[in-house]
């Protein structure tokens, strides 16, 4: 099965500040990505699909980018309700995969 | 409002079974295929099994294969997701997620059950 490796495994930034996170997968899954958010207690929400598509009613300051194995979220600038878990997802191939998850907390 | 609302979970003793139910309400059921997602305690997420929107095609992890069983019945708006021989390792929050359209990506979730294996 193909493995996403997400990092930094923990990111500490105030609000406002640019968030880059990343998700590297074992081999080649062309443009077949997805971001999640995910907040304590709730269920994770789509944020992200085929890389750089962002989800209905996602707020542009989300953005995706990458291919192939290297994919990148970037948070243009923190605001307070973006402190939370973030997924990538493959679906190039079955099974779909997770990566184990990259953590945005407050300064 | 389109919804997800899933049923079914509780505590079971290893090796019994369980059945999830999920409801669907606020969009045509028939036209999506339906994911079961489960994450575990203070874990990341895992896929679990998919079901195609004409129900004729399924696939499953690895960790589930033989032993659960994903189905729908389009007349109910239901998605089920039987669980055979469970394992302490099953224990986990299940969530139904309705795809986005053409897509294996989780577009609506549903608000999870959870499932406890026990003794």
């Amino acid at each position: 099965e193909i493995v996403l490796t997400q990092s930094p495994a923990t990111l500490s930034l105030s609000p406002g500040e640019r968030a880059t996170l990343s998700c590297r997968a074992s081999q080649t899954i062309n443009k077949y990505l997805a971001w999640y958010q995910q907040k304590p207690g709730q269920a994770p929400r789509l944020l992200i699909y085929d890389a750089s598509n962002r989800a209905t009613g996602i707020p542009a300051r989300f953005s995706g980018s990458g291919s192939g194995t290297d994919f990148t979220l970037t948070i243009s600038s923190l605001e307070p309700e973006d402190f939370a878990v973030y997924y990538c997802q493959q679906r190039n191939d079955w099974p779909v995969t997770f990566g184990g998850g990259s953590r945005v907390d407050l300064k | 409002q389109v919804q997800l609302v899933e049923s079914g979970g509780g505590v079971v003793q290893p090796g019994r079974s369980l059945r999830l139910s999920c409801i669907a309400s606020g969009f045509t059921f028939s036209r999506y295929g339906m994911h079961w997602v489960r994450q575990t305690p203070g874990k990341g997420l895992e896929w679990v099994a998919v079901i195609s929107y004409d129900g004729r095609n399924k696939f499953y992890g690895d960790s589930v294969r033989g032993r659960f069983t994903i189905s729908r019945d389009d007349s109910k708006n239901a998605l089920y997701l039987q669980m055979d021989s469970l394992r302490s390792e099953d224990t986990a929050v299940y969530y139904c997620t309705r795809e986005l359209y053409g897509k294996s990506n989780m577009e609506v979730w549903g608000q999870g059950a959870t499932v406890t294996v026990s003794s």
